[in-house]
């Protein structure tokens, strides 16, 4: 089956860019249907949607996020992306991927990773 | 943009008793031309990631126990633990499916008494 998996710094600087990537194994990227989603969770908080992109390319992000977000496909190495720029202390916080359906819930999860924003 | 809304923040349950979570959104959650309610529950274990529980708000999804039941429709909507077993303590989050942004409940969250 589909599995998801983050990976990339765990500690960010302020004013810098946090880059995540998230590979997909079991499963190809490029198919329609699904929504490639960054979800990301403060210590001890709730759930935030940062966005979505689709295997077209085509994305949407949460307008009520501070730090601005880039989120990218490679199709070819069957990943998928996140840049947040600008980051501040604010943007600690453990950060998953995960896929939905078009439309759909979010049915697979990566194990996620934390990220500290920190000088 | 969609507000979800849960109730309580916390709740202690016996083991074997019912655990009920209610969720309201801001704006029905009725989609389609088979009114399906694009609704969805997830139980999030401590530094686990969410798993999804139910979807179309009554569907539990795949090697989801039976004593998991969504209901409701349009804006109010109802997760019931049936009995609760100790494997059941975790932070439960609805979430609605109708629209980009995609918003979550704040999380209910549910311990043995």
């Amino acid at each position: 089956q589909v599995q998801l998996q983050e990976s990339g710094p765990g500690l960010v600087r302020p004013s810098q860019t946090l880059s995540l990537t998230c590979t997909v194994s079991g499963g190809s990227i490029n198919i329609g249907g699904y929504f490639w989603t960054w979800i990301r969770q403060h210590p001890g908080k709730g759930l935030e949607w940062i966005g979505n992109i689709y295997y077209s390319g085509t994305t949407y992000s949460n307008p009520s996020l501070k730090s601005p977000v880039t989120i990218s496909i490679d199709r070819s190495k069957n990943q998928f992306s996140l840049k947040l720029s600008s980051v501040t202390a604010a943007d600690t916080a453990v950060y998953y991927c995960a896929r939905a359906g078009d439309p759909g819930p979010f049915d697979v999860w990566g194990q996620g990773t934390m990220v500290t924003v920190s000088s | 943009d969609i507000v979800m809304t849960q109730s309580p923040d916390s709740l202690a349950v016996s083991l074997g008793e019912r655990a009920t979570i209610n969720c309201k959104s801001s704006q029905s959650l009725l989609y389609g031309s088979d009114n399906k309610n694009s609704l969805a529950w997830y139980q999030q274990r401590p530094g686990q990631p969410p798993k999804l529980l139910i979807y179309w708000a009554s569907t539990r999804a795949s090697g989801i126990p039976d004593r998991f039941t969504g209901s409701g429709s349009g804006t109010d909507f109802t997760l019931t633990i049936s009995t609760l077993q100790a494997e059941d303590v975790a932070v439960y989050y609805c979430q609605q499916c109708y629209e980009i942004p995609p918003a979550f409940g704040q999380g209910t969250k549910v311990e043995i008494k």
